[in-house]
């Protein structure tokens, strides 16, 4: 089965960086995703982890360590429109259906 | 990326009726899968959508309750049947995308509430 930490909520300031934590505990690995979902809409990905290390777009950077079962999602420069939830999904070794983590809700305050 | 349509994008229905969903991709793909959102949580699957063959349900989910057609790689349809209040729930259909990466695109959503 599938075990998929993450904290519940998250505040911040416009303008300042916020690590989202995720940690993991699968029967099999293949990668772990990130998305955003903004209250009342469906899911925007975000990025999609395999290897170990940092991978970065713009604002939003996503680092993995396979084998301590870690993720964060480091977004930076916050604004407004970063107020959402954002989810943490795994896929289990050769598959592609994912199990989301309860979500982060972070609230960026200016 | 992938553009994906659902059609309704809510409903009410009352309780024993039963809704079909409809999921729509403007390229054709290979998996498509079928989530449920209830109120207030993270998502949960419910099967993936097998284009020729039988959908494959995860634990708890069946195909009496939620039967799914696959009749193409660019369509599938999702039945919630005999509906109950507990059914009331955001359904989302997701995508795989392979490019030099992978990823994965969800649908709108169809938000359902069940009276």
């Amino acid at each position: 089965g599938q075990n998929i930490d993450q904290p519940t909520e998250m505040t911040a300031t416009e303008g300042a960086i916020v690590q989202i934590n995720c940690t993991y505990q699968t029967s099999g690995f293949n990668g772990l995703f990130w998305y955003q979902q903004h209250a009342g809409e469906a899911p925007t990905f975000l990025s999609y982890n395999v290897l170990d290390g940092l991978e970065e777009k713009g604002r939003f950077s996503s680092f993995l360590s396979r084998s301590k079962g870690y993720s964060y999602l480091l977004l930076k420069e916050l604004q407004m429109k970063d107020s959402a939830s954002y989810l943490c999904a795994v896929t289990p070794a050769n598959d592609y259906k994912l199990s989301f983590g309860a979500g982060t809700t972070v609230t960026v305050r200016a | 990326s992938a553009v994906i349509s659902q059609k309704p994008s809510r409903d009410i229905c009352q309780r024993g009726t039963s809704l079909t969903i409809q999921c729509q991709v403007d390229s054709q793909v290979t998996m498509m899968f079928w989530y449920r959102q209830q109120p207030g949580q993270s998502l949960t699957l419910i099967a993936t959508a097998n284009q020729g063959s039988e959908a494959t349900y995860e634990s708890g989910f069946v195909i009496d309750k939620f039967p799914i057609s696959r009749p193409n790689l660019t369509f599938s349809t999702l039945t919630v049947s005999n509906m109950s209040p507990e059914d009331s729930s955001i359904y989302l259909c997701s995508v795989e995308v392979r490019t030099d990466s992978y990823e994965q695109y969800f649908g709108p959503g169809t938000r359902l509430t069940v009276t």
